[in-house]
């Protein structure tokens, strides 16, 4: 069975950093990119960030370049999101989603909440 | 990154069918994810590659993409469709490819 298994949300400042991390299972990690979305409370989904297999492409929406990035380290499963210079508006719950085949995400996490304030 | 719209919300009567489109530049060309997330879960996969349903996914989803129109049709509609439908797409004709999520559609089984 895939789970994917978010965690590192919380409480944090304007201006300040935080890591999410994503535990993969059930599959074999590195047949797969792999992708961050958000979703703020009660609006819809927002792609964040994507990530090839072996790393040698990710990608970002415009709004998020230079302030998001994204990694993974296949040797322990795990996808990574490294924010930075956070702001009120990235207050979301952070999925983690598996790409499939045809450019969906096929296995989605079930979230960790990120919440910016002061 | 590439804009989707959907209507805010469909009405629909149990047993009837509801349609739910999604509007992009050229959407025909690309392929479109469907997504049914309901209250508190994550979004689930229902359609993609326009018009496949993965495993688990009831033969009553089905999926059409054409022009700048993708369509998610579910027929027979239960009171357990009643969800939020997001549709999804793959843009790779700027500099920057990226992924674009339609709004979202609030589905009401009444």
């Amino acid at each position: 069975e895939v789970q994917l298994v978010e965690s590192g949300g919380g409480l944090v400042q304007p201006g300040r950093s935080l890591r999410l991390s994503c535990e993969a299972s059930g599959f074999k990690f590195d047949d797969y990119a792999m992708n961050w979305v958000r979703q703020a409370p009660g609006k819809g989904l927002e792609w964040v960030a994507g990530i090839s297999k072996s790393s040698g492409n990710r990608g970002y929406p415009e709004s998020l370049k230079g302030r998001f990035t994204i990694s993974r380290d296949n040797a322990k499963n795990t996808l990574y999101l490294q924010m930075s210079s956070l702001r009120l508006e990235d207050t979301a719950l952070y999925y983690c989603a598996r790409e499939g085949f045809f450019r969906d995400f096929d296995h989605w996490g079930r979230g960790t909440l990120v919440t910016v304030s002061s | 990154s590439y804009e989707l719209t959907q209507p805010p919300s469909v009405s629909v009567s149990p047993g009837q069918r509801a349609s739910i489109p999604c509007s992009g530049d050229k959407l025909g060309d690309k392929f479109v994810a469907w997504y049914q997330q309901k209250p508190g879960q994550s979004p689930v996969l229902v359609i993609y590659q326009d018009t496949k349903r993965p495993s688990g996914i009831p033969e009553r989803f089905s999926g059409s993409n054409s022009g700048n129109t993708a369509t998610l049709t579910i027929s027979g509609t239960q009171a357990m469709d009643e969800a939020d439908y997001f549709c999804q797409a793959w843009d790779s004709s700027t500099a920057s490819p990226s992924w674009g999520f339609g709004g979202g559609t609030k589905l009401t089984v009444l």
